[in-house]
């Protein structure tokens, strides 16, 4: 099956500057890169995917960029601002008529004022 | 615009009683995946079900755990003669009919097992 290792596993960085977090797979089936934003006690929420005819997404301080023939795929926050503290989760699926998701471990960031 | 609903939000239970989890997916949803999430670590998939149709339960517990969806009613995650184990938060996702990849997540619930 799928398995998706995340790294690092903990980010600190200063209010302003850039984040990077990111992500390899194995299965070179996955066609479906979705993001996930969790904070404390709260739902994980979607912000931003790519699907596998795509090399890079953008939506405002965020991208996420895909190489599949290195099979990783990396998120990128830009001005990171405290809010932005949460734990991130990247996840690939197979998608054909439905998506189950394999996610990774976390990331564990944090934005200081 | 309701999002997915999850009841209970947390929940209690003794070793060997019955948890039961629901999830109502969002308007116009006719998918729910389940997946587990234990202490300080991601999400693993459990259960894909459709109305009345269990599609994939790769990674079910093979005891103790079952799934249904309903012709009328929220998804039910049974887990039978808990252990401490359980002991996690489990999350609902649903998404449109076929062909959507997106999933948005209901809220979860938190299940203690003392």
């Amino acid at each position: 099956g799928e398995n998706v290792e995340q790294h690092p596993s903990t980010l600190s960085v200063q209010e302003g500057d850039s984040a990077v977090i990111k992500c390899t797979y194995s299965d070179s089936a996955s066609n479906y890169f979705p993001w996930y934003k969790q904070e404390l006690g709260k739902r994980p929420q979607l912000i931003i995917d790519i699907r596998s005819n795509v090399g890079e997404k953008k939506d405002q301080r965020i991208a996420v960029t895909l190489n599949k023939t290195a099979k990783h795929f990396s998120l990128h926050i830009t001005e990171t601002q405290p809010e932005d503290s949460a734990v991130y989760f990247c996840a690939a699926s197979q998608f054909t008529s439905y998506g189950k998701l394999t996610f990774g471990q976390g990331t564990i960031l944090t934005v200081h004022p | 615009n309701a999002g997915v609903m999850q009841n209970p939000r947390h929940l209690v239970r003794r070793r060997g009683q019955e948890a039961r989890l629901r999830c109502s997916p969002m308007k116009g949803h006719s998918h729910v995946y389940w997946y587990r999430q234990l202490p300080e670590e991601g999400l693993k998939f459990m259960v894909y079900l459709q109305k009345e149709n269990i599609i994939d339960e790769s990674g079910m517990p093979k005891e103790r755990f079952s799934a249904e969806f309903p012709k009328e009613g929220p998804s039910i995650l049974r887990i039978q003669q808990v252990v401490r184990g359980d002991s996690a938060a489990y999350f609902c996702a649903s998404s449109p009919p076929a062909g959507t990849y997106e999933q948005y997540f209901g809220p979860g619930t938190r299940l203690t097992v003392t």
